[in-house]
């Protein structure tokens, strides 16, 4: 059974801060990953999706993947308020279903 | 727009009933799933189907059902047999069948017991 685990949190930073979000998962195969927001109450959002070792940017995101080490990360700079959500990493559950697995999600607190 | 649009935003079940949830899609995408979301939970798989007419279940299937007639529909139904069904349903579309393509999200629907 794949799985794709990250820490609960609360993870809190003060506003204008770097909150790095963490994504373990358990098979080495797996080639790309996904990042999502959630807003308490609300469905998940896209933010981030990754493909490749490496690190990828997108405004004041930026994911990193570590095949290697099975690790995937999300960086926010300049953590704002309305950053304060549940973050979930998914990645490929089996073989090309298209089925994903998600982690519990980590809760960012970004505080004034 | 193109999206995804799931009714009722709130529903709610009296015993032995059973009730539909409706996910529509505007997007074009061949794969559509269900999943379901308890407090402070991460997202379950029910059901998912990659292709008109065909569906498989996921993790936790029991006491739901599901069809795909069109490929913009794929209602989910809670059924009696489902014990405890308050939970936020959420179904998802993605391109195509590959594991490399991201899932997007409708809105939701919260489901509770009467």
């Amino acid at each position: 059974q794949k799985e794709v685990e990250q820490n609960s949190g609360p993870l809190s930073v003060p506003e204008g801060a770097i909150a790095s979000l963490n994504c373990t998962y358990s098979d080495r195969v797996s080639q790309s990953f996904f990042w999502y927001r959630q807003y308490s109450g609300k469905s998940p959002e896209l933010i981030m999706s990754i493909y490749s070792n490496g690190d990828k940017e997108d405004g004041r995101f930026t994911a990193q993947l570590n095949k290697a080490s099975q690790y995937v990360s999300l960086l926010i700079r300049d953590s704002q308020p309305s950053d304060s959500a549940t973050y979930l990493c998914a990645g490929p559950n089996s073989g090309n279903t298209g089925k994903l697995i998600f982690g519990q999600g980590t809760t960012l607190q970004v505080k004034p | 727009d193109g999206g995804i649009t799931q009714s009722p935003k709130y529903l709610f079940r009296k015993e032995g009933q059973n009730v539909t949830l409706s996910c529509e899609q505007n997007l074009n995408h061949d794969a559509m799933y269900w999943y379901r979301q308890d407090p402070g939970q991460g997202l379950r798989l029910i059901y998912y189907s990659q292709i008109v007419n065909d569906f498989q279940k996921g993790d936790i299937a029991e006491g739901y059902s599901v069809s795909r007639e069109k490929k913009e529909s794929f209602p989910l139904t809670v059924t009696s047999a489902q014990k405890n069904p308050t939970a936020f349903y959420l179904c998802a579309s993605s391109m195509t069948d590959y594991s490399n393509q991201p899932q997007h999200f409708g809105d939701g629907t919260r489901l509770s017991i009467l």
